[in-house]
């Protein structure tokens, strides 16, 4: 069956680098997405990887993908105030419901 | 501007009162879906439609059901409410089912049922 897993809560002074991990148990995945969710506000596309990939950067956004292990990481350079969010982290796998499989979210929290 | 509407963002109501939540997208995709997002539970799919009359169910379908009679819009509908629906709901759409495209969000309905 899907699962994906990521710790609740993750803090990070202002400046440092946020490491988000993420696992996920099926290996038929095709797509990896992290989606970030602020405060009120709709689910945003943050990136995404395609599971022949093993990394992927965006400005200060770093993706990693260890298929092997079935890990996914994003990892945000100079964290900012405005990075306060909750990401989430989903794969797809196409076929059946063709939805998205989230995880729980990690509710990332700057500290000044 | 491409995008996913849904209506009303926040909603209160009481158990057994029948409500719907319009979803609505503009960029003549095929698939659209419903999830629902609970706190520690993340995000979990309802209903599913892949095309125009075509729906399924997802994997918390129970006290819901959905319609898809034109292309652009995907209502949700609670025919009885209870307590437990209390959550945060998102209407997604994308091209068409299967494919490399992310799925569009929309902003969310916010509803509490008393």
């Amino acid at each position: 069956g899907e699962d994906v897993e990521q710790s609740l809560f993750l803090s990070v002074r202002e400046g440092d680098s946020s490491v988000i991990n993420c696992t996920y148990t099926d290996s038929s995945s095709t797509y990896l997405y992290w989606y970030k969710q602020e405060p009120g506000a709709g689910l945003q596309l943050l990136t995404y990887i395609f599971s022949n990939m093993d990394m992927k950067q965006d400005q200060r956004l770093t993706v990693l993908l260890n298929k092997k292990d079935k890990h996914l990481s994003l990892r945000i350079a100079d964290t900012q105030t405005g990075d306060s969010a909750i990401y989430f982290c989903a794969e797809s796998i196409g076929g059946g419901a063709d939805g998205l499989t989230f995880g729980k979210g990690t509710h990332l929290i700057i500290q000044p | 501007e491409a995008q996913v509407t849904q209506n009303p963002r926040y909603l209160i109501t009481v158990t057994g009162k029948k409500l719907t939540v319009t979803c609505s997208q503009n960029m003549n995709h095929e698939y659209m879906s419903w999830y629902r997002q609970d706190p520690g539970l993340g995000l979990r799919q309802i209903y599913y439609s892949m095309n125009v009359e075509v729906t399924d169910k997802g994997d918390v379908p129970e006290g819901y059901k959905v319609s898809r009679k034109e292309k652009r819009n995907f209502p949700l509908i609670l025919e009885s409410p209870s307590p437990n629906q209390t959550s945060l709901y998102f209407c997604a759409s994308k091209p068409y089912m299967g494919g490399d495209e992310t799925q569009y969000f929309g902003p969310g309905t916010r509803l509490l049922v008393l």
